[in-house]
């Protein structure tokens, strides 16, 4: 079946240091994906979206960049700091309003 | 603004008894969403009221999964009778409108023994 996933499972960065979290989806007929952040003890987190007429968007410290033709979605996190330490999701949805998740990114940033 | 709230946060029961979940949603949210994850996997959608009716239960496990959302404000989620394999975290979600942001509460730990 098709479903979204995540290229790797953890992620060790150095506090100041960029992030690159990837994902990977499988449905062509997805149109929005979004970015969620987990914290420990806590619901995920919306960061930031993106729809499939784009190829990037960017947030405070955030970028969204999707690839259509490759069908890959990234996170990137300026000067990455400990409060970004988390659980990261990427989520998509394909006009059914029920959101499709990936497995997740553990982030940890190393003081 | 309150975000999304659920009931209780923690809730361990044994095999064959019966648990409810409680999601209040964004205060004028139509769309309540329920979602879980358990160990180890992703995070499933279960369901989708739009105000107090069921716009999609395609993803409910089985029929020991009920919902409810009289009145089109709160929801309940009962699991009657929990099965071991039922543990897991519970996430409620909701939206304004169906094509909108989820906001998400902070989640029920179930745990079968």
């Amino acid at each position: 079946g098709e479903s979204v996933g995540l290229h790797l499972p953890t992620l060790s960065v150095q506090e100041g240091d960029n992030s690159i979290i990837n994902c990977a989806y499988s449905n062509s007929a997805s149109d929005y994906f979004i970015w969620y952040k987990q914290e420990s003890g806590k619901g995920p987190q919306f960061i930031i979206d993106i729809r499939s007429n784009m190829d990037k968007r960017q947030g405070q410290r955030v970028t969204v960049l999707l690839n259509k033709t490759v069908k890959h979605l990234s996170l990137q996190i300026a000067a990455t700091q400990p409060g970004d330490s988390a659980v990261y999701f990427c989520a998509e949805n394909n006009g059914d309003y029920k959101l499709s998740f990936g497995a997740g990114t553990t982030v940890t940033v190393r003081a | 603004e309150a975000g999304v709230t659920q009931f209780p946060s923690h809730s361990v029961i044994e095999k064959g008894q019966t648990v409810t979940l409680r999601c209040d949603p964004i205060s004028g949210h139509d769309n309540l969403y329920w979602y879980r994850r358990v160990m180890g996997k992703e995070i499933k959608f279960l369901l989708h009221f739009v105000k107090e009716s069921k716009q999609d239960e395609s993803g409910m496990p089985n029929n020991r999964f009920l919902a409810e959302r009289t009145g089109g404000t709160y929801s309940t989620l009962k699991v009657q009778p929990a099965e071991l394999e039922d543990s897991g975290v519970y996430f409620c979600a909701s939206s304004q409108d169906m094509a909108d942001t989820q906001y998400f509460g902070p989640g029920t730990r179930l745990t079968v023994l």
